[in-house]
Order: C-alpha cells, then sequence, then structure tokens
C-alpha cells in the first residue's frame, strides 16, 4: 500500500487561505467518506483536526475545513495563524481493511 | 482522564524481538479498536496495525506483515504489539491510538515509545 500523496510543503501569509490535498486511489480516499486529517508540532503527538472528510471534533477552530471529490481529500485552513504552523497528515481507510496515511504537508505561515 | 501510555520501546539489535505495550485508562477499552502507528526519525507517520475490541479483526501495513503481531486483554485495559525479526527501517516513535467501535479515526494517542534497531 503506497502512501497517499500530499505536497511537501504549502505556505501562506496570516489570514490568508490554504489546501492541502491527499490523493489517493478509488481503494482508499475515493472508495470510503473515511478520511481524517492530523496535525503534529515538532515532538507532539498527532492532533485529529477532521474526521470522515469534513467533519470537525469539538474544540478544533472552525477555521478547519475538510472535504473531498473523487480520489482527492482536501484540508482548508482559513484565516490562516502563526500557530497553524505544523506538519499535516492525511489519512484513508483501505478496501483490505487497513488504513493508509499521506506523506505529510510542512505548513508555513509567513 | 483519557490516557494511552506506551511502554516496552529500547534498543535491539537486527534480528531479535521486542513487545511492546499500550495501558489505556479513563474510557472503557472494550468499545475501542486500537492502533500501532509509527514515526522514523524525521519522517512521516505510518500505520503499523490495528485491532478490533474483541480481538476479531486484525490488520497490518505491508511493511509489517508477518512480523508484527497485535493483541489486546481487555481485562487488563492493554493492547501489545509483538515484533519479530527487527531491522533497522523498524526503528521509529510507536505510539498507540484508539478508535471508537464503528468509527475509523484515532481521537486519543498516546506519547510514543522510542524503538531504536541497531547492532
Amino acid at each position: 500500500q503506497s502512501a497517499l500523496t500530499q505536497p511537501a510543503s504549502v505556505s501562506g501569509s496570516p489570514g490568508q487561505s490554504i489546501t492541502i490535498s491527499c490523493t489517493g486511489t478509488s481503494s482508499d480516499v475515493g472508495g470510503y467518506n473515511y478520511v481524517s486529517w492530523y496535525q503534529q508540532h515538532p515532538g507532539k503527538a498527532p492532533k485529529l483536526m477532521i474526521f470522515d472528510v469534513s467533519n470537525r471534533p469539538s474544540g478544533v477552530s472552525h477555521r478547519f475545513s475538510g472535504s473531498k471529490s473523487g480520489n482527492t481529500a482536501s484540508l482548508t485552513i482559513s484565516g490562516l495563524q502563526a500557530e497553524d504552523e505544523s506538519d499535516y497528515y492525511c489519512i484513508s481507510y483501505t478496501s483490505s481493511s487497513t488504513y493508509v496515511f499521506g506523506s505529510g504537508t510542512k505548513v508555513t505561515v509567513l | 482522564e483519557v490516557q494511552l501510555v506506551e511502554s516496552g520501546g529500547g534498543l535491539v539489535q537486527p534480528g531479535r524481538s521486542l513487545r511492546l505495550s499500550c495501558a489505556a485508562s479513563g474510557f472503557t477499552f472494550d468499545d475501542y479498536a486500537m492502533h500501532w502507528v509509527r514515526q522514523a526519525p524525521g519522517k512521516g507517520l505510518e500505520w503499523v496495525s490495528g485491532i478490533s475490541w474483541n480481538s476479531g479483526k486484525r490488520g497490518y501495513g505491508d511493511s509489517v506483515k508477518g512480523r508484527f503481531t497485535i493483541s489486546r486483554d481487555n481485562a487488563k485495559k492493554s493492547v501489545y504489539l509483538e515484533m519479530n525479526s527487527l531491522i533497522p527501517e523498524d526503528t521509529a516513535l510507536y505510539y498507540c491510538a484508539r478508535t471508537w467501535y464503528g468509527d475509523h479515526y484515532m481521537d486519543v494517542w498516546g506519547k510514543g515509545t522510542t524503538v531504536t534497531v541497531s547492532s
């Protein structure tokens, strides 16, 4: 199972919106609405930001949103803030009843 | 407080075995599937293995299939990862995480335990 494809890095200025893509296949991202997104700060455990493509856990800022089209899921961060600078990972359930992570994206706030 | 605490990591020679443990507290352990996720130094996250609430379903990533075995003891509120035939590429921080029965996302993670495979 190959890792889902994410851009290595995305950057934006404070207040701007950025979008991180997560591309898989019809056997994972495209086949199920079971994509979730995690934020990971250096030296910390991952934190759930979005589940089931577009649902936000309580306590997560409304600035984070998720969507999916075909085999590509996306995480959008609006009103970018300095605290959003972090690594972000997508993960999808697969047709083999396993899970596969994305390659990870480093978000830089300029 | 909901908590997952991993243990059992350490330095091990290639070809040897190691058993990781993850102790859960603060929630009804039987209601959750459990996972192991690892992160090699400077690298991304990799799903290693998962086990359903009643051990009826177990899954493994391609890189560990046939070498690693996941198990759980609901009475002890613990999940384990038996790692055999270790190779240097298994060097990583190993996280334990939970998924509520029927869901497909990990909402609580431990802090991880470090495994180093080196001669």
